[in-house]
């Protein structure tokens, strides 16, 4: 069976702090693996990795993949209060379907 | 970048009524789109898979009555909930990637059904 198992499910951490969210997946016919950031409404793309060892930037926030070991991690630098958000990891298989884990809940306090 | 737009946002209707959510990608087509929904505190669950000119795929355990979908062109999907009862209240999302394979999906804002 398919599964996408995110860690830790919540932390709290105080502005400036470094966070690493992980993400571990066991998919079939397995394509990519991505990101997303959901606050009060839908997710909102992060990331998408296809390929091992490449980290994707996007200001304070990066991700890499490892299709060896089968998980990916998400690390935000310098964290702000708006960075709070569940962040949920996502796994697609050849046809497209996304397979989400739990998320992660971060809180950001001042 | 791709934009996915879901209405309405948030529909209050009694039991027993019918009701029709749209998912239009609005600056991309998109053969495929899918629904989701997501209960309090939990992550997103699959319920089908929406393409554009023929049958929605289905999730094990979704009704297909119960959930219609429509896919009546490149841009817009359709999810009715039939005849909701107060258990078919939650979170509905949609999403839809560009026709080009490996791009990643992009969610609409989400319908809040709240069936009284």
């Amino acid at each position: 069976e398919d599964k996408v198992v995110q860690s830790p499910l919540s932390l709290v951490v105080h502005e400036g702090d470094t966070v690493t969210l992980n993400c571990s997946y066991e998919v079939t016919n397995f394509r990519s693996l991505l990101w997303y950031k959901q606050e009060k409404k839908a997710p909102t793309f992060l990331f998408m990795l296809t390929s091992s060892g490449i980290e994707k930037k996007s200001g304070r926030l990066s991700s890499i993949l490892d299709k060896k070991e089968l998980f990916s991690i998400l690390n935000i630098t310098a964290t702000q209060t708006g960075d709070s958000a569940v962040y949920l990891c996502a796994a697609t298989d050849s046809w497209g379907k996304l397979q989400f884990g739990a998320g992660t809940q971060v809180v950001v306090t001042p | 970048g791709a934009v996915v737009s879901q209405h309405p946002s948030w529909v209050i209707c009694k039991s027993g009524t019918s009701v029709k959510i749209e998912c239009r990608s609005l600056d991309f087509q998109a053969t495929t789109m899918f629904w989701y929904r997501q209960f309090p505190k939990q992550s997103l669950m699959l319920m089908a898979t929406s393409n554009e000119g023929s049958k929605a795929t289905y999730e094990q355990g979704v009704e297909k009555d119960k959930f219609l979908i429509n896919h009546a062109s490149l841009t817009l999907s359709t999810l009715t909930v039939t005849s909701a009862h107060p258990e078919d209240s939650s979170f509905y999302i949609c999403s839809a990637s560009r026709t080009a394979l490996n791009q990643p999906q992009h969610f609409g804002d989400g319908t809040r059904l709240s069936i009284l």
